[in-house]
Formats: structure tokens, sequence, C-alpha cells
């Protein structure tokens, strides 16, 4: 019953490091999406899935990557990160245009 | 220009005040989503409108379809209702993308 599950929660990487981020929904969502939201902005679409196996960019997808292999997760790459990827990253799920389900974010910083 | 627009993007209050935020949407959509947004920053979907009206517990939230505008009331406003609300769009027929106003920031004095 954990609904929309984003690991880690917190994350300080160096310029040029590469990390991954995990969304995991127990839902059976066809719909899944990855957020960045920063102050002033809102919150904007980097990537998004309408079912396993596809992709497809958002409004601000440069500088990161996508996959997803099993239906139930939504994988967010960052293979060299850059200082302006400082944010707070938010996954979400649903049903076609049904309701949106969050995680809890996850705070990375780049330094 | 944002293809969502929110209005106020700030909003200060007395408790026990009716509250209004203002959602404008510029194409077609498949469904509209209210979200609150506390201080600790978890995301909590409030509302799922795709027609009319819904409403739970002291909060409401209407759409109107033909003129691409959605507002959500809170009655007897509260300072735990204190918080950003965030109104999204679902473009279900191209894209299938859900794209966010900036949300109102609303603070409710005790």
């Amino acid at each position: 019953n954990a609904g929309v599950t984003q690991t880690p929660k917190f994350r300080v990487l160096k310029t040029g490091q590469s990390m991954t981020l995990l969304c995991a929904q127990d839902m059976n969502h066809e719909y899944m999406y990855w957020y960045r939201q920063d102050p002033g902005m809102g919150l904007r679409l980097i990537h998004y899935s309408v079912g396993e196996g596809t992709t497809a960019k958002g409004e601000v997808p440069d500088g990161y990557n996508v996959s997803r292999l099993k239906k139930q997760n939504f994988l967010l790459g960052l293979e060299s990160a850059a200082p302006s990827q400082t944010s707070v990253y938010f996954c979400a799920s649903s049903y076609s245009a049904g309701a949106a389900f969050f995680g809890q974010g996850t705070r990375l910083t780049v330094v | 220009k944002n293809e969502v627009e929110q209005s106020p993007q700030n909003l200060t209050a007395q408790e026990g005040e009716f509250i209004t935020i203002n959602c404008s949407y510029s194409v077609g959509i498949s469904a509209l989503h209210w979200l609150q947004q506390h201080p600790g920053g978890g995301i909590v979907s409030l509302f799922m409108l795709s027609s009319g009206k819904k409403k739970h517990g002291r909060l409401i939230a209407t759409i109107n379809i033909q003129e691409k505008h959605s507002s959500l009331h809170i009655t007897a406003s509260h300072p735990r209702d204190s918080a950003v609300y965030i109104c999204a769009v679902h473009y279900g027929n191209r894209d299938d993308k859900i794209i966010f106003g900036k949300g109102t920031r609303l603070h409710i004095l005790p």
C-alpha cells in the first residue's frame, strides 16, 4: 500500500557525476511522469511514459534520460550532473487522465 | 506564456475567510487536477475534475469547460490550510502530458 515511492530522498552530487533516481508505484498505473520543481518556476515535466517500454520528452528533457523497463518502475538518469540540475524532483503516476499520485520528492544538489 | 495560468500568485487571509483560487488554461483538456503542497514539500492530489463540481469537506472545486476555467474554493479557512495550491491540466489527446500552473501560495492568519 505504498503508492508512489521515490528513492533516494536526498542526494548531493559533484559536477560530472552520474546518478539514477528510482520511482516505483504499486497501483498498476500506465502513466508515469518525472518533474522538477524550482523556485518561481513551478513543476516542469522532464519525461513521461504512457506504458511499459515507452518514454517521451517533456518540457525540459535535456541532460536527463529515462527508462520504463517494468510497468511499476520509472527511472530518471543524470549522466553528467550540472549545477543547473539542482532541484527537487517529483515522480507521479496516473491512469490515463485519472487522479495523479505523487512521490514525496528527491532533493538533489549538484556542487 | 504558460499554458496554465493561476491567480492570485500569493494570497494572505484571516482565519474563517472564504478563499477562491483561479486557474485558466488555453486548449481543450481531458482532466484538471488541484494539488496541495505543504511547506514540507509533499504533494497531495485534492481533486481531479473533467466537468462540473466536486466537494470534499471544506474544499470545493469547479470547472467550466467552455470557458477553460476552474476554481478552488476553501470555506471557513484555517491556518492549517496554508500551503501552495497547484492547478494541473491533463492534455489527453495528443500528448498525454500533465502541465502545471506555478501555484498559489496561501497563508491563513490565525
